[in-house]
């Protein structure tokens, strides 16, 4: 009984494609994060939610856009894939918005070919 | 521009001995930190924190301590263990809803 799942766990595509990552948490947590571990193995934030409301986009270009149906689903689409988008990108959420930690899904690796 | 710094790319140490991962930050306003642990293929997972009201937290084999005025903190893993091999992030929330993270520490535990 996963808290953070987020699918697929690997995908593997064409540079100018559009694809999908969903995640859903089961933990009833009111906030929603995507981050992107890149090559240098940084976890950095792209995106929070909170209640399904935008609080943070942290400088992410617009073909990366974030959709949250209600507060358990927080999915990420990317347009025009492009090969620098290549990265593990991980989902995670939290209780409350400040000094909680994070709990967070096993991680889409993402090939850009 | 790293706030949250993790100077030691990997470390080795050997099983039943202790093991310390330190964590440097910048800002002086950051007021609670988190220890990640995570293995391959997977996200990763909480494993202590630290409020700045406290100087040290224990968990079993793992306890953080913190250094204020240094702006420093360490975990320390006693004794360590093959399954704590691993990569270690330290992170912090930032009061607008993210969490930083440093670079991680990949933890290698020797026979």
């Amino acid at each position: 009984d996963t808290a953070v799942s987020q699918t697929p766990k690997y995908l593997v595509t064409q540079m100018g494609n559009d694809k999908s990552i969903k995640c859903e948490q089961n933990l009833g947590h009111d906030t929603m994060y995507w981050y992107k571990q890149d090559s240098k193995k940084f976890l950095k934030i792209m995106f929070s939610y909170n209640n399904k409301e935008l609080i943070i986009n942290e400088t992410v270009p617009n073909r990366f856009s974030p959709k949250s149906p209600d507060k358990a689903h927080l999915n990420l689409h990317i347009n025009s894939l492009e090969l620098g988008d290549s990265a593990v990108y991980f989902c995670a959420s939290s209780q409350v918005r400040a000094n909680t930690e994070a709990f967070f899904g096993q991680g889409t690796r993402l090939t850009v070919v | 521009d790293q706030q949250v710094k993790q100077n030691s790319p990997s470390l080795s140490v050997q099983e039943g001995r202790i093991s310390i991962l330190n964590c440097d930050y910048t800002n002086s306003m950051f007021d609670y930190f988190l220890w990640y642990k995570k293995y391959p293929a997977e996200g990763p997972t909480f494993l202590i924190s630290i409020s700045s009201i406290k100087d040290k937290n224990e968990d079993g084999r793992f306890t953080v301590f913190l250094n204020k005025s240094a702006k420093h903190l360490s975990l320390h893993i006693v004794p360590s263990q093959p399954g704590d091999s691993a990569v270690y992030f330290c992170a912090t929330p930032r009061g607008d809803d993210k969490i930083i993270f440093g670079k991680g520490t990949r933890l290698h535990i020797l026979p």
